[in-house]
This record gives C-alpha cells, structure tokens and sequence, in this order.
C-alpha cells in the first residue's frame, strides 16, 4: 500500500495562509478520525500539531487547523510566521503505510 | 517532562545486526504503545513497528518482517528494536515515539542515526 499524497510543496507570505492535502483511500484517510499532522524542522524530531483530523495539543498554535473531507484531510496554517517554515507530514490509522510523503512549507 | 532517548546507533556493514534503545522517563510506560518510525537521509517518515502495552502484540512494516523485533522491558522504561541482516536501504534516523491511540505519535525521541555501509 503505498504512502499517503501530498503536494512536495507549498508557500505563502508571512500573514497569509496555506493549506496542505493528504490524500488516502476508503480504508484510512476516509474510513477513519484518525488523522494526525506532524511538523519537522531540519535535524530535529517531528512534534505533533494535529490529531484526530482536528484536535491541536497544548501548546499548538491556533493558527494551525485541521479538516477532512472524504479521502483527503487537509492542515491549514493562517497567519503564517517565519518558525512555520517546515516539512509536514500527515498520518492516518488504517494503512499500511501511515505517513504522507511530505509537504516543504516556504515561508516568502 | 516527557523524555525518550535513542541509543544504539552507528555504523554497520552490510548484513550485520544493531539493537536499538529507547529510555523513557516523564510517561506511564506501562500503559503506553510505542513505535519505531525511520527517515532515511532526505526522505519522508516511515513507520517501522508498534508495539502495545504489555508486549503481547507487535506489528512491522512488510519490508523489515523477520529482519527486526520490536521489544520492551516494562521494569526498565525501556523500548528495543533488535535490527539483523540490515541493507543498505535500512539506512535511517530511527525514532521512538509513544503513541496515544490510532497511529497518533504525540512524543518523538531526538533519533539515533544507522549508517549501512561496507
């Protein structure tokens, strides 16, 4: 099975918003609630911003947000800053690959 | 505070073995699934294996079947990934992350480097 879609990249200029998809199939990303999003900056650890589609842990910003409609869930970052210029990944329960292929955010 | 820490990584030659460590502290170790997911240089997240509470189940990606085992010692906080006949696309940032349910990975170790190379 292969990994969950995203677009390689995606850009914006500071105040403004991007969105990023993940497209899976009817046997995760649309059968499930299960979807969570991962934030890596270079060289370190990914931390999770996202999860269960659209639930932020403490400490997440509001400015990321999350939806999911049919097969594809989105991440939505608004108001973008300079420390959100990272590489996202999506999850989902269900697969037998999990993780999206990654998406570079640019901050212009 | 939540803290994992990978151990166990280096270099190895093409076919040998690394067993892999991860020690948790700040988490009820006892009531917490935990993964191995891997990132080989420049590429995406990949899961690798889980493993549940008491160490009863355990699950690996079809690629690492019957070369890793996923283990835990719940007296020590202690989570293992024994690694055999390792090639050289097993090259990877290996991390530990706890997991709260349904793939959601919600504290990550720094990552211990595995380098495959004669």
């Amino acid at each position: 099975q292969s990994a969950l879609t995203q677009p390689p990249s995606a850009s914006g200029s500071p105040g403004q918003s991007v969105t990023i998809s993940c497209t899976g199939t009817s046997s995760d990303v649309g059968k499930y609630n299960y979807v969570s999003w991962y934030q890596q900056h270079p060289g370190k650890a990914p931390k999770l911003m996202i999860y269960e589609v659209n639930k932020r842990p403490s400490g997440v910003p509001d400015r990321f947000s999350g939806s999911k409609s049919g097969n594809t869930a989105s991440l939505t970052v608004s108001g973008l800053q300079a420390e959100d210029e990272a590489d996202y990944y999506c999850c989902s329960f269900g697969g037998s690959s999990p993780f999206g292929t990654g998406t570079k955010v640019t901050v212009l | 505070e939540v803290q994992l820490v990978e151990s166990g990584g280096g270099l190895v030659q093409p076919g040998g073995s690394l067993r892999l460590s991860c020690a948790a502290s700040g988490v009820t170790f006892t009531t917490s699934w935990f993964n191995w997911v891997r990132q080989a240089p420049g590429k995406g997240l990949e899961w690798v294996a889980s493993i549940n509470q008491d160490g009863s189940q355990k699950y690996y990606v079809d690629t690492v079947k019957g070369r890793f085992t996923i283990s835990r010692d719940n007296d020590k906080n202690s989570l293992y990934l024994q690694m055999n006949s390792l090639r050289a696309e097993d090259m990877a940032v290996y991390y530990c992350a706890t997991d709260i349910g349904y793939f959601t990975l919600d504290y990550w170790g720094q990552g211990t480097l595995v380098t495959v190379s004669s």
